[in-house]
């Protein structure tokens, strides 16, 4: 099956610094990929997602590209807010049976003003 | 749109007893439902995926006669842990996919947390 490996968090930056997130994943055939994003006390949003290889996806600021050689989906953004602090998991789901989400450990942004 | 809700948002049990979490989506219809369990720090993993009117698919090592769910509307599911322990004390998420869409995007809700005492 898939498997999604992720850095440590928690990662801590100033406001207006640049983040990544490494992610890396396992999988057999071509997963579609995501981030996910948690902010306190609510549930999992979807941030961005990719369905095939070179495709990039993107949305409020962050950035995340499908890269097959590499076997990774990275997640940036060029300049951090304070409300984007929150848990950021990465994700791969399977495009057979029941489409089931594997997830990464997931990296907590901390962001100071 | 794409909402969707659990029920209780925390629970505290004692030990022996059985707690129900249910999982909603309020604004369209969730052919499938999928039930994760999320640990401090650690990922969320998949517990079972259930369909409308079917039984649930547990996943290795999950045990389906403690955690018993079932899918009887298509708004609704229902997650049982029977006769709970500390051990089972933990972050309870759900999410609900609508499968005509091609997307198959899943929902998640809040999340449920329990802990039994």
């Amino acid at each position: 099956g898939n498997s999604v490996t992720q850095m440590e968090g928690p990662v801590t930056l100033s406001e207006e610094a640049f983040l990544t997130i490494n992610c890396t994943y396992t999988a057999t055939g071509y997963p579609s990929l995501f981030w996910y994003v948690q902010y306190p006390g609510e549930g999992l949003q979807l941030l961005l997602k990719a369905t095939k290889a070179d495709d990039k996806g993107s949305n409020k600021g962050f950035e995340a590209t499908y890269r097959k050689e590499t076997t990774s989906f990275h997640l940036e953004k060029g300049s951090v807010q304070v409300s984007d602090s929150a848990v950021y998991f990465c994700a791969a789901r399977e495009n057979t049976g029941f489409q089931k989400l594997v997830f990464g450990t997931g990296t907590r942004l901390l962001v100071s003003p | 749109g794409a909402v969707v809700s659990q029920h209780p948002s925390w629970v505290i049990c004692k030990s022996g007893t059985s707690v129900k979490i249910e999982c909603r989506s309020l604004d369209f219809q969730a052919t499938t439902m999928f039930w994760y369990r999320q640990f401090p720090k650690k990922s969320l993993m998949l517990m079972a995926t259930s369909n409308e009117g079917s039984k649930a698919t547990y996943e290795q090592g999950v045990e389906k006669d403690k955690f018993l769910i079932n899918h009887a509307s298509l708004t609704l599911s229902t997650l049982t842990v029977t006769s709970a322990h500390p051990e089972d004390s933990s972050f309870y998420i759900c999410s609900a996919r609508e499968d005509r869409k091609s997307s198959y995007e899943q929902y998640f809700g809040p999340g449920t947390r329990l802990t039994v005492t």
